[in-house]
């Protein structure tokens, strides 16, 4: 069966610090692809990265980067030099490809607050 | 394009009774879902369809109806509301297996 756990369900820092956001799946599956959301406080989901898992290259885009490691079944998400607009609940989560198409489990959401 | 839309915004309903949450794309996405949020419990998969006429069960089933007759659309049906059904609905599309789902701005439903 699949899983994710976030296991800091809040984490609040001091503007432009770094910040980690943990994500740990479990899945049966060979293939798989793993996705992170943002929900601002405005309350819509945002789609932020897609990761397949024969791709354990690490990504960064600007401040935000996330690290892929098989071996831990992990999926990291960090932000660096945080910012006020980084307040958000951030979520993982885990496709299956042997699933049904588009069944996508969540994570429960690590709420992060950025103080000024 | 509109992406995904939803009505209403909001809802009260009272125990017992019925209605229909809208939802829309114009993506032309095979893939659409339904979530319900819920404090502290992330997103939980409701239903979902991989095309038109075709439809299946998530997570949390229970209380709940869909149907898909054409592409753009993917209604939810409470059968007889109850307050256990106060949340916030998410509608989502992608446009196949695999790939990101986009989501519409929710509907916050209270069950009195």
């Amino acid at each position: 069966a699949q899983k994710v756990t976030q296991a800091q369900t809040e984490i609040s820092v001091v503007e432009k610090e770094d910040v980690t956001l943990d994500c740990v799946y479990e899945t049966r599956d060979t293939t798989y692809y793993l996705f992170w959301y943002k929900q601002p406080p405005s309350g819509e989901l945002v789609f932020l990265i897609r990761r397949n898992s024969f791709d354990e290259q690490n990504e960064i885009s600007g401040r935000y980067s996330w690290n892929f490691q098989k071996s831990t079944s992990s999926f990291n998400f960090t932000i660096t030099a945080s910012q006020v607009v980084d307040s958000a609940v951030y979520f993982c989560a885990l496709s299956e490809a042997a699933s049904s198409a588009s069944k996508i489990i969540f994570g429960s959401g690590t709420r992060l607050s950025i103080r000024p | 394009n509109a992406g995904v839309t939803q009505t209403p915004k909001f809802q009260v309903l009272k125990t017992g009774q019925s209605m229909t949450l809208q939802c829309a794309q114009d993506m032309n996405h095979e893939y659409m879902s339904w979530y319900r949020q819920d404090p502290g419990m992330g997103l939980r998969l409701i239903h979902y369809s991989v095309g038109a006429g075709i439809t299946d069960q998530g997570e949390v089933p229970n209380g709940y109806n869909v149907s898909r007759s054409t592409t753009e659309d993917f209604p939810l049906r409470l059968l007889s509301a109850a307050p256990s059904q106060t949340s916030v609905y998410f509608c989502a599309s992608s446009t196949r297996r695999g790939y990101e789902q986009y989501f519409g701005p929710g509907t916050r439903l209270t069950v009195t």
